[in-house]
């Protein structure tokens, strides 16, 4: 498609209960960004994906967080045993290759619209 | 990454022009600078980054001063559609922190009529 897609754009669970949010990059973008914005807050970083390179996890704020990318492409975003202050906006973006083209100028991400997570 | 340094608000009437103002004094040199707009309720928008030279696209112009140390972003001629709240951020290009973003509190941008 033309942008990021996210999905299910909003989704309301109930506590302890685990959820899968699906980001769709864009096409030939190798690198992808899962971010997630509470509710009157800035956005925190939680994992980087790029080719074939181990990601960065260093934003997961705990071990229920988890994150795949299946060849290369569409990433899940997993929470196990949701907690209240997991209810955010969990916002996906995608990027080309920092380094693409070889000492030109790297392009800026594409955010989707976001998957609201509400956990009652 | 560099901090950067933002107003918390700024007002425009509609039809001007809308300078946003950024400190990024501790900034490097294989940093860039970049700014985003986060329409309330949607995802954050891309607009425009830059190196060294002032750049200019289609939504906005962007003029980094001599010393790199600070930038203001410009929408020439601002419309209601405008008001969002707009992140300045530096990162570098590749290396160890692969572009990675990091958006401060940004400064919340109200156009008014």
């Amino acid at each position: 498609g033309a942008g990021v897609s996210q999905s299910p754009s909003n989704k309301v669970t109930e506590k302890g209960k685990d959820v899968e949010l699906r980001c769709d990059p864009i096409s030939g973008h190798t690198a992808l960004y899962w971010y997630r914005q509470s509710l009157g807050q800035g956005l925190e970083f939680l994992i980087y994906f790029q080719g074939n390179s181990a990601p960065d996890k260093s934003g997961l704020p705990s071990d229920r967080f988890s994150a795949e990318r299946t060849g290369g492409s569409v990433s899940t975003l997993t929470i196990q045993r949701t907690q209240q202050e997991d209810s955010a906006v969990y916002l996906c973006a995608s990027s080309l290759p920092r380094d693409r083209p070889p000492g030109g100028k790297p392009g800026g991400y594409t955010f989707g619209s976001g998957t609201r997570l509400t956990v009652v | 990454d560099a901090k950067t340094t933002q107003p918390t608000s700024m007002d425009c009437a509609e039809g001007r022009a809308a300078n946003l103002p950024c400190n990024h004094s501790t900034i490097s040199g294989n940093e860039y600078v970049y700014w985003y707009r986060q329409i309330h309720s949607q995802g954050p928008q891309y607009i425009i980054h830059g190196l060294k030279n002032n750049e200019t696209n289609e939504m906005a112009s962007l003029i980094i001063t001599e010393d790199r140390k600070s930038s203001t972003l410009i929408l020439p001629h601002a419309t209601l559609r405008d008001t969002a709240v707009y992140y300045c951020i530096v990162s570098s290009a590749g290396g160890t922190s692969y572009g990675k973003l990091t958006f401060g509190q940004g400064t919340i941008l109200t156009v008014h009529p």
